[in-house]
């Protein structure tokens, strides 16, 4: 009963380092997203998948890159991470790419960028 | 993708029934009205969505008046672990790239 499994939890990266946050479902769904939460703040959509194969920009997509390994799993790169991309990521998957299917959220990867 | 506004917080106390109510004056004739609960360190939960009328499961009730320029998610008897951010999100299946979360409403429920 995984559902949505986001990898690491945690991670401090010094300014200009890369990292790729990995996440995979369990649902068998199509479409994925990764999306950011500032401090006190809603969720931001990064980058959208809605099927296997593609993928699309969302509210936030710069200095973000993503890759659709397959229909479980959708990463999130940060070439040269920057002191303003702490925040925490979230991971989502849905059924089908749209605004009204429910989606389902991992835990989350707290990242600090120092 | 339709506008939403929520009250930024509200309070509580255990047993009583809330109501959150989420304006969404621009919402489109395709738009669904989703509601999701987001506990801290967590990521959000889906809890309800509807389309007109009202909507029932085994957490919530959705009330959708004709005109739809509103939604009022209710929690019956809140408890404790009801303390959290709400979310109103309104849109079809169109919009997925315009995903806006908003800043939602916090729930503080007291002893």
């Amino acid at each position: 009963n995984a559902g949505v499994t986001q990898t690491p939890k945690f991670q401090v990266l010094k300014t200009g380092q890369s990292m790729t946050l990995q996440c995979a479902q369990d649902m068998n769904h199509n479409s994925m997203y990764w999306y950011r939460q500032d401090p006190g703040m809603g969720l931001r959509l990064i980058y959208y998948s809605a099927s296997e194969g593609t993928t699309d920009k969302g509210e936030v997509p710069n200095g973000y890159n993503v890759s659709r390994l397959n229909k479980r799993e959708f990463s999130l790169r940060l070439e040269s991470a920057a002191p303003s991309q702490t925040s925490v990521y979230f991971c989502a998957s849905s059924d089908r790419r749209a605004a009204d299917q429910p989606q389902h959220f991992g835990d989350g990867t707290r990242l600090s960028i120092l | 993708l339709a506008k939403t506004t929520q009250p930024i917080s509200m309070d509580s106390y255990e047993g009583q029934e809330v109501n959150i109510t989420c304006s969404h004056n621009n919402i489109a004739t395709n738009d669904y009205i989703t509601w999701y609960q987001q506990f801290p360190s967590q990521g959000p939960r889906f809890i309800i969505q509807g389309y007109k009328t009202k909507v029932t499961n085994e957490v919530a009730s959705l009330f959708i008046p004709a005109d739809r320029k509103s939604s009022t998610l209710s929690l019956p008897r809140v408890s404790l672990s009801d303390t959290a951010v709400y979310y109103c999100l309104v849109g079809d299946d169109s919009s997925a790239s315009k995903i806006i979360f908003g800043s939602g409403t916090r729930l503080s429920i007291r002893p």
